[in-house]
């Protein structure tokens, strides 16, 4: 059964720093993981997929990594500012492939 | 297209009584994905469709529940007898083989659910 954690649970940050959020599954015979971006009280956002093939995608300032083999994505952020405040949701596909499986996500905030 | 719509934003009913939520899924997606949202919980799966087949439903889904996709469009959510602990944001998502291997899921705003 894929179980998906992420650490820290909340962040706080002053802007202009680089941050790394951490998302760990359990099930490694993935093809693919998804990060998200949840405003509060919105839907997701897509932030970044990356392919089971990959080992990194980049957006922007962001930029996530994905090692299959330790079960382990990184989501890293750099030269944050107060707009990145949100909640971050990292989600890899249950065994089946037939959905995504969340972590918690990671609460960030970034003073100004 | 403008992505995943869901109906309504937010929705307000007393406890025992029946909502139904709407969502419209991305037109040339064949896959269709409820989730619910508990405040400070990541979002967990209930159910998903394949085209108008529903074709698995967690165990989080119980007899209060059903969800219907006729003709493989737009899906319904019903909640009947509603309680508290019903009060929640519902997720509908969308995708295809296609666009999943591209995108991934393409999530709606969602309906927030409270029951009082």
């Amino acid at each position: 059964k894929q179980e998906v954690t992420q650490i820290p649970a909340a962040l706080s940050v002053p802007e202009g720093e680089n941050l790394v959020l951490n998302c760990s599954f359990t099930d490694s015979a993935i093809y693919n993981l998804q990060w998200f971006r949840q405003d509060p009280g919105k839907g997701l956002t897509s932030l970044l997929l990356i392919q089971s093939s990959q080992r990194e995608q980049t957006s922007g300032r962001l930029n996530a990594s994905l090692d299959k083999s330790s079960g382990r994505s990184t989501l890293y952020i750099a030269a944050s500012q107060p707009g990145d405040s949100a909640t971050y949701l990292c989600a890899a596909p249950n065994q089946a492939g037939t959905a995504l499986i969340f972590g918690k996500g990671t609460t960030l905030s970034v003073s100004s | 297209d403008t992505g995943v719509s869901q109906d309504p934003r937010h929705k307000i009913t007393k406890r025992g009584q029946n909502v139904t939520f709407r969502c419209d899924p991305i037109s040339e997606h064949n896959r269709l994905y409820w989730y619910r949202q508990t405040l400070g919980q990541g979002p967990e799966f209930l159910t998903y469709f394949q085209n108008e087949a529903q074709l698995e439903k967690s165990r989080l889904l119980s007899d209060r529940f059903s969800a219907e996709r006729p003709k493989g469009s737009f899906s319904t959510l019903e909640i009947q007898r509603t309680e508290q602990g019903d009060s929640a944001m519902y997720l509908c998502a969308s995708s295809s083989p296609q666009a999943r291997a591209a995108y991934g899921y393409t999530f709606g705003s969602g309906t927030r659910l409270t029951v009082v």
